[in-house]
């Protein structure tokens, strides 16, 4: 159990479209849905943490409009790269807590970002 | 300072050789500790929890030291799969993770 699955795996986009990453937990109820991104030889920031049904929290220097984070349900969150740039290319990665084990987060395969 | 802190690596053995990880983290209201391990382009995974009294998980011994705010993996008889980055991972509350920027393990025949 404790599943979560991310879509797309591996995207590349042209400078200034945006970009949507879905991150869904297949075999139970997230109640805390977790983005993270990942630039390479770097370790996992945090970028902000959304509850089912508000305001995602986020991070320190992350920007709330570039980086639009929705969690309709408790299955579902989405991160929208708005206006992306080069700068933004990474490794973005989901996870999920509420599964079995109450203090774990599940994580999600990652999306690959590549902004031409 | 940084909230976790690990051995830069990396770390090149010989199979079956016996390779230690340390960690240190600064915040003392943390709660629950982790060692993740991620392969090249992969997303992490849970290896195991670290508890007070310390625990093993075969090849594997995580142990935690709260007063001095250290956590330790102790991997036995290296085996070439054993190849990733090691992440250690510190909880404060609420699920909010901090982590450690890896050290990268490579076994070698």
């Amino acid at each position: 159990g404790a599943v979560v699955s991310q879509h797309p795996s591996r995207v590349i986009c042209k400078s200034g479209t945006s970009v949507k990453i879905e991150c869904r937990s297949l075999d139970f109820q997230a109640t805390t849905m977790f983005w993270y991104r990942q630039f390479p030889k770097q370790s996992l920031m945090l970028m902000a943490t959304s509850n089912e049904g508000s305001k995602a929290t986020y991070e320190q220097g992350v920007e709330k409009d570039k980086f639009l984070i929705n969690h309709a349900s408790l299955t579902l969150s989405t991160l929208t790269v708005t206006s992306a740039h080069p700068e933004d290319s990474s490794f973005y990665i989901c996870s999920a807590a509420g599964g079995p084990a109450a203090d774990t987060q599940y994580f999600g395969p990652g999306t690959r970002l590549t902004v031409l | 300072r940084k909230e976790v802190e690990q051995d830069p690596g990396p770390f090149n053995v010989p199979e079956g050789a016996t390779v230690a990880f340390n960690c240190t983290y600064s915040n003392s209201a943390s709660q629950s500790f982790f060692w993740y391990r991620q392969d090249c382009r992969k997303e992490p995974k849970l290896l195991m929890s670290v508890y007070s009294s310390g625990n093993e998980d075969g090849r594997f011994t995580a142990q935690l030291n709260r007063a001095s705010q250290y956590i330790s993996l102790l991997i036995r008889d290296s085996k070439l799969s054993d190849s990733a980055t090691y992440l250690c991972v510190v909880n404060t509350r609420n699920n909010d993770m901090r982590f450690g920027a890896g050290t990268r393990l490579t076994v070698k025949p």
